[in-house]
This record gives structure tokens, C-alpha cells and sequence, in this order.
């Protein structure tokens, strides 16, 4: 079965610096890979996905992602970091052709300081 | 926002006793799923629904059931709950399947504690 791992619990950054929140993957085929974000108190809210095509995926908020087959990763990124971008982000992901089951990673927190 | 609505919000219950929780979607969605979410093990799928009383398990299904008699609603139930599973549960709705290419929109979730 697929399945993500996220090595890092916490990632801490300043604001205004460049952000990273690191993701590989393990699938038996081609991947569907997703990105969502989860706030205080809420469900998770997509971010952002590779299908096909193009290896960097710009998503919302400014946040893009970088496909890398060789390495199996999916890290996302944003330039430059906000307070408000501090959230609990999830990797996950799919083998091509199965609507059922997503795998998530167990979920980075990121903390942007001031 | 997706409609996605789950009820209740909160619960705390006793072992042994049944948990029913509910998802109701107003976008006429096929794909519900339920997970939970537990740390260090960021989401695991329950069970999913592909139609009407069509359901299948997921990857942490023992000691759950489900059932969906109308496309918006979909019943997560514990026929005896125990403290292993209290947790914080997310119904999701899957966009027009496309293959697995659609992405999941989330319910706001239901916190059970379990005594």
C-alpha cells in the first residue's frame, strides 16, 4: 500500500524567511500526491496537488510544491514565510487509479515567528 | 466552503456504550470517508462509502461500522466504545471522481472522549 512520510514534527522559521516542510512518498505506481493544511479547531483544508505535468505546483496562499520522482519527495515551499502560515500541515497521498484510499504523513507543525 | 456538517461537535461518553456520528454533505458528492486523527499518526481511513449502501473498509475499520441510506448522510458508529478511540473524527467528501486525482474537502470534526 502507499503511504508518506514527513520527517520533521516541528519546523520553526522567521518570518520573511524562505520555508520548507519536507515529504517523500512510497507508492507501487504513479502517485496522486496532495498537500492540505489544518488550523486550531478545524478540518484540514487542501492546499495544493501533483497530477501530471509540470513538477512544481503552485497552490494557494503562495505555497508551491516540487514533484521529484528520482527522490520521492513532494516537499512544500513558500519564499517567504508569514506569522499566519503557522498551522499543521499533512502530506498524502494515492496510487493512480484508487479513489479510496489516501494516505496521510503524521503531520508537520510549522511555527513562524516574528 | 464544502457543505460538510458533523454531529456532534463534542462527546464524551462511557466505555461500553454506542457512539453514532454523523456527516451530512449538501453537494451531492458519491465519496464520503471517515478518519481519525491521532498524533503522531497524523489521518487513518475508517471506512469509505462509494454510493448509496455501498461501503468498504478502511485501514483502522475493527470495532467500527457505518452506513449510508441517502447519499448526503453517512453514520459512523461504535457499537462499544472503548478509550482506544477517543479521538478527533473527519468526515471527508471526495470532488467528481476523476480517477483519484480529486482532492478531499473536510467536515470541522467531532472530538470523542472516551472514560
Amino acid at each position: 500500500a502507499q503511504s508518506v512520510a514527513q520527517p520533521e514534527d516541528q519546523v520553526n522559521v522567521a518570518e520573511g524567511n524562505p520555508l520548507t516542510v519536507k515529504c517523500t512518498y512510497s507508492v507501487s505506481g504513479n502517485p496522486y500526491l496532495f498537500w492540505y493544511v489544518q488550523y486550531p479547531n478545524r478540518g484540514l483544508q487542501f492546499l495544493l496537488k501533483y497530477i501530471t505535468g509540470d513538477n512544481l505546483v503552485k497552490g494557494s496562499h503562495g505555497f508551491e510544491a516540487e514533484f521529484n520522482k528520482s527522490q520521492t519527495s513532494f516537499h512544500l515551499k513558500k519564499p517567504y514565510a508569514l506569522v499566519s502560515d503557522s498551522a499543521l500541515y499533512f502530506c498524502a497521498v494515492r496510487d493512480i487509479g484508487n479513489n479510496n484510499d489516501m494516505r496521510f504523513g503524521a503531520g508537520t507543525r510549522l511555527t513562524v515567528k516574528p | 466552503d464544502a457543505g460538510i456538517t458533523q454531529s456532534p461537535r463534542h462527546k464524551v461518553t462511557e466505555t461500553g456504550t454506542p457512539v453514532t456520528l454523523r456527516c451530512h454533505q449538501t453537494e451531492n458528492h458519491r465519496y464520503m470517508y471517515w478518519y481519525r486523527q491521532d498524533p503522531g499518526h497524523g489521518l487513518r481511513l475508517i471506512h469509505y462509502s462509494y454510493g448509496v449502501k455501498d461501503t468498504d473498509k478502511g485501514e483502522v475499520s475493527d470495532g467500527y461500522s457505518v452506513s449510508r441510506s441517502k447519499t448526503e448522510d453517512f453514520l459512523l458508529t461504535l457499537e462499544s466504545a472503548t478509550s482506544s478511540q477517543t479521538s478527533v473524527y473527519f468526515c471527508a467528501i471526495s470532488a467528481p471522481d476523476r480517477g483519484g486525482t480529486g482532492e478531499l474537502f473536510f467536515g470541522e470534526g467531532s472530538r470523542l472522549t472516551v472514560l
